[in-house]
């Protein structure tokens, strides 16, 4: 199994621009779950799903803010426009909700706007 | 509220000493109880879990964590750390109420080990 795949791994990127961030879960996890990572604020969790459902996106910033899931094997974070303080690595993870609920990491984007 | 605990922020130990890191939870109900790791400029590991039965579990590289329900604590322990354990360490907990498998992590501590 390839594991999380996120793309693209890194992404700078000007204030004001457009970003989009992409996951591809693990083949048969029905759950999704977008974190942010920054020194000053640790490990948070975003935004997640379940069988392509958002659950819980209380921890989106602001409207700037938006994730979807058009499918179980797809999902997007995108930030518009962009300001220098979302610069941070952008986590996903995924899960299979039958089983033991270990959440498995992808490798990471790290962006940073400038 | 719903919350995990990890009482040491960062920890600095030299090799071959022993580790405890502390985690507390709480809720009252049935969990799951997760440790991981993230060593630098990397990405979330599971390093170990606990689920249900013997309350010692025992996880990768010489680790193992102990679930006292009665103190709602998981801690992480590890008798000799080496070099290359330094990262940061998290605990987490799944409520099994919660839909969607979603976890509650801890805000993490940072292991420095002096070679």
């Amino acid at each position: 199994d390839a594991g999380v795949i996120q793309s693209p791994r890194h992404e700078v990127t000007e204030m004001g621009q457009e970003v989009t961030l992409r996951c591809k879960p693990i083949s048969g996890h029905n759950s999704l779950f977008w974190y942010r990572q920054t020194m000053m604020r640790g490990l948070e969790l975003l935004i997640y799903f379940n069988n392509n459902v958002p659950i819980d996106d209380s921890g989106m910033p602001e409207d700037r803010f938006s994730a979807k899931m058009p499918n179980a094997s797809f999902s997007t974070l995108k930030i518009q426009p962009s300001e220098p303080r979302d610069s941070a690595v952008y986590f996903c993870a995924s899960t299979r909700t039958s089983g033991s609920n270990e959440q498995f990491f992808g490798p990471g984007t790290r962006l940073t706007v400038l | 509220a719903q919350s995990v605990s990890q009482h040491n922020h960062h920890v600095i130990l030299s090799e071959a000493a022993s580790l405890e890191l502390g985690c507390n939870y709480s809720y009252g109900g049935t969990v799951n109880l997760f440790w991981y790791v993230q060593y630098p400029g990397q990405h979330l590991q599971l390093l170990l879990k606990y689920f249900s039965g013997d309350p010692l579990v025992k996880g990768i590289k010489g680790f193992e964590a102990e679930f006292i329900k009665s103190k709602f604590s998981f801690n992480l322990r590890k008798p000799s750390v080496q070099w290359s354990d330094t990262a940061e360490y998290f605990c987490a907990v799944n409520p099994l109420y919660n839909q969607g498998g979603k976890l509650i992590f801890g805000q993490g501590t940072e292991l420095s080990v002096k070679p």
